[in-house]
């Protein structure tokens, strides 16, 4: 079955980058999913990237894909206090809409 | 563009109960998914309305059942409700099966 491991913490200082990995199981995954939630909130959709991509920038964020190996890695430029927030990594398999999650990895900037 | 609204936010209920929880998408978007969220189990897909039918469906059992109309909106149901139901609730919106899916503030059951 579908499954998507991430590390459950990371803990950076303001201003450094931060690289959260996620691996995923299913070879028919299409879409890969990184979305963002904060205490008490809903997620918010940060980016996606499609499965023949490699590598995909939106502003601080860049997304790498390794299909091969079936990792999917966020990194986060400069670092504020105000990105400390548990992330998902999800993905999509062709056809259908459900997203599978990973745990979620919580991210902790300190100043 | 208004975002997906859930009410309510929060809900206290009693074991044996029932409850309904009810979701507003995105205007324009037909698809409506729903997810449970615990701290054991993580994100749990519960099932997926598209144009007022059950499209796709996970591994729950039938007291989860859901319906939407014909503006899209959404409910989803819970009857007999166990402790184990206490969760974060969380609906998103899609326009249709290949687009992103954005996912509303969640709504909190408590189960007592």
């Amino acid at each position: 079955g579908e499954d998507v491991e991430q590390s459950l913490f990371l803990s950076v200082r303001e201003g450094d980058s931060s690289v959260i990995n996620c691996t995923y199981t299913d070879s028919s995954s299409t879409y890969l999913y990184w979305y963002k939630q904060e205490p008490g909130a809903g997620l918010q959709l940060l980016t996606y990237i499609f499965s023949n991509m490699d590598m995909k920038q939106d502003q601080r964020l860049t997304v790498l894909l390794n299909k091969k190996d079936k990792h999917l890695s966020l990194r986060i430029a400069d670092t504020q206090t105000g990105d400390s927030a548990i992330y998902f990594c999800a993905e999509r398999t062709a056809g259908y809409s459900t997203l599978t999650f990973g745990k979620g990895t919580m991210l902790l900037v300190s100043p | 563009k208004a975002g997906v609204t859930q009410t309510p936010r929060y809900l206290i209920k009693t074991r044996g109960q029932q409850v309904t929880l009810s979701c507003s998408p995105i205007s324009g978007h037909r698809s409506v998914s729903w997810y449970q969220q615990t701290p054991g189990q993580g994100l749990q897909f519960l099932f997926e309305y598209f144009s007022e039918t059950q499209r796709n469906k996970g591994n729950f059992p039938g007291r989860f059942s859901g319906r939407q109309f014909s503006n899209s909106r959404s409910e989803m149901n819970v009857s007999t409700l166990e402790l184990g139901d206490s969760a974060l609730y969380l609906c998103a919106s899609s326009s249709g099966f290949i687009d992103e899916q954005y996912f509303g503030p969640g709504t909190r059951l408590t189960v007592t």
